[in-house]
């Protein structure tokens, strides 16, 4: 069965340091992957995704994320963070073969401290 | 365009009650989505339409819950009779059927039942 898993359920951090979030995932077919933000009493927004191609990709608000086929990762990445990033991060797989259906992790929060 | 629509932000009911849940699309895409999220489970996936059509409903906790798409711009999850184990936020969100552009979710409807 496809999953994803993220490695940390709570990341506190103080501003300006570097932060990394973990996410892993198990499948048997070719995968697209996401990263999406939520924030206090809002929907979740789209950060970055990769589709193809480079496996390092750039999304919004200085994040970045890199694909490891081999360790099957897709790990967060913000050299340094604000406290305006505070929010609850999930990492989403699609699979090549089921359509549309992305498969969510269960979420980190991020908490940044002055 | 103004997003994913959903409404309403808050409902409260008693236990029994027939709750009805609804969302507006984002124009022109052809993929729905409804998820639910409570602390425990995080998010899961209880349904999602492609062109108006019910392409997997697997996540449908029972027979109480059912969903509608009866064109292109509207949706609805009902829930008959709501349970307090019900009490969640449901997010709808929407895409293209085709291509990776991720998904676009609505702020969501927090429900309470007592």
């Amino acid at each position: 069965a496809q999953s994803v898993t993220q490695l940390d359920s709570q990341v506190p951090v103080f501003e300006e340091a570097p932060v990394e979030l973990r996410c892993n995932y198990s499948s048997s077919v070719s995968v697209y992957l996401f990263w999406y933000v939520q924030y206090p009493n809002q929907g979740l927004q789209l950060l970055l995704k990769y589709l193809s191609g480079s496996t390092l990709v750039k999304g919004i608000n200085g994040f970045e994320a890199e694909f490891n086929k081999s360790q099957t990762s897709f790990h967060l990445r913000k050299p340094s963070v604000h406290i305006s990033d505070t929010a609850e991060y999930f990492c989403a797989v699609k699979m090549s073969n089921q359509g549309g259906k992305l498969i969510f992790g269960q979420g980190t929060e991020l908490s940044v401290k002055p | 365009d103004a997003g994913v629509i959903q409404s309403p932000r808050h409902e409260v009911t008693e236990m029994g009650q027939e709750v009805t849940l609804r969302c507006k699309p984002i124009s022109g895409h052809n993929s729905l989505f409804w998820y639910r999220q409570t602390m425990m489970r995080g998010l899961e996936l209880l349904i999602y339409f492609n062109n108006n059509v019910p392409i997997d409903d697997s996540g449908m906790p029972e027979d109480r819950f059912s969903a509608k798409m009866p064109n292109a711009s509207f949706s609805t999850l009902k829930i008959q009779p709501s349970e307090p184990r019900d009490s969640a936020v449901y997010f709808c969100a929407s895409s293209f059927a085709t291509g990776n552009y991720g998904y676009t979710f609505g702020s969501g409807t927090r429900l309470t039942v007592v």
